[in-house]
């Protein structure tokens, strides 16, 4: 059975750059037929899609994000990597990550990590 | 970006009771292939968000039958036949038909 876990540091300053990976447990993320999302929640707010690496290779990001923002995949870890830069209190949240397991054919998350908590705070 | 709204924004339910949430899209979720792309997903208290049904009708593995999900176009509507206690949390609406994904701002479902 699938398995996600996010880490990362749990307090970054303003200006500075967040880096979170999740890493996969009980399956391959270079598998080819899932797509590995980013998704982040500020407290007591709702969900926000952060962007996608397809498992076609390429990646999806969401255009308010898109530059600041870098989603890779480090297949020799089995992870998922997420790069955040010029961060505000704004960025504060709940980070998650999730899996398509049809490779973008229903774009839906059948599996969620627990997700990190990220503050942004000097 | 594809605006999704939910009503109401907090239900209060009697256990045995039947519940419904409403999901609505700013346009058409339907694609060209002629799949729908609306998923629910429950968030249980101090849980990450779970799968319930995906494109439109389709429930995740493993979700009781009392869950179920309908509409097309731009009108949706999950549908609880008997609510049960463990059925609490924040129930969020997603379309998938274009990026970026976008979620409804949820409705929290609490016994009354």
């Amino acid at each position: 059975q699938v398995q996600l876990q996010e880490s990362g540091p749990g307090l970054v300053k303003p200006s500075q750059t967040l880096s979170l990976t999740c890493t996969v447990s009980g399956g391959s993320i270079s598998s080819g037929g899932h797509c590995w999302s980013w998704i982040r929640q500020p407290a007591g707010k709702g969900l926000e899609w952060i962007g996608r690496f397809h498992g076609s290779g390429y990646i999806n990001y969401n255009p308010s994000l898109r530059s600041r923002v870098t989603i890779s995949l480090d297949t020799s870890k089995n992870q998922l990597s997420l790069s955040l830069t010029s961060v505000t209190a704004a960025d504060t949240a709940v980070y998650y990550c999730a899996r398509d397991p049809e490779n973008g054919v229903g774009n839906y998350m059948d599996v969620w990590g627990k997700g990190t908590t990220v503050t942004v705070s000097s | 970006d594809i605006v999704m709204t939910q009503s109401p924004l907090s239900l209060p339910v009697t256990p045995g009771e039947p519940a419904s949430i409403s999901c609505r899209s700013s346009q058409s979720l339907l694609y060209s292939n002629g799949h729908t792309y609306l998923d629910w997903y429950l968030q249980k208290p101090g849980q990450s968000p779970q799968l319930l049904i995906s494109m439109v009708s389709n429930r995740a593995s493993g979700v009781p039958d009392r869950f179920s999900g309908s509409g097309s176009g731009t009108d949706f509507t999950l549908k609880i036949s008997r609510v049960e206690a463990e059925d609490v949390g924040v129930y969020h609406c997603m379309q998938g038909v274009q990026i970026p994904f976008t979620f409804g701002p949820g409705t929290k479902v609490e016994i009354k």
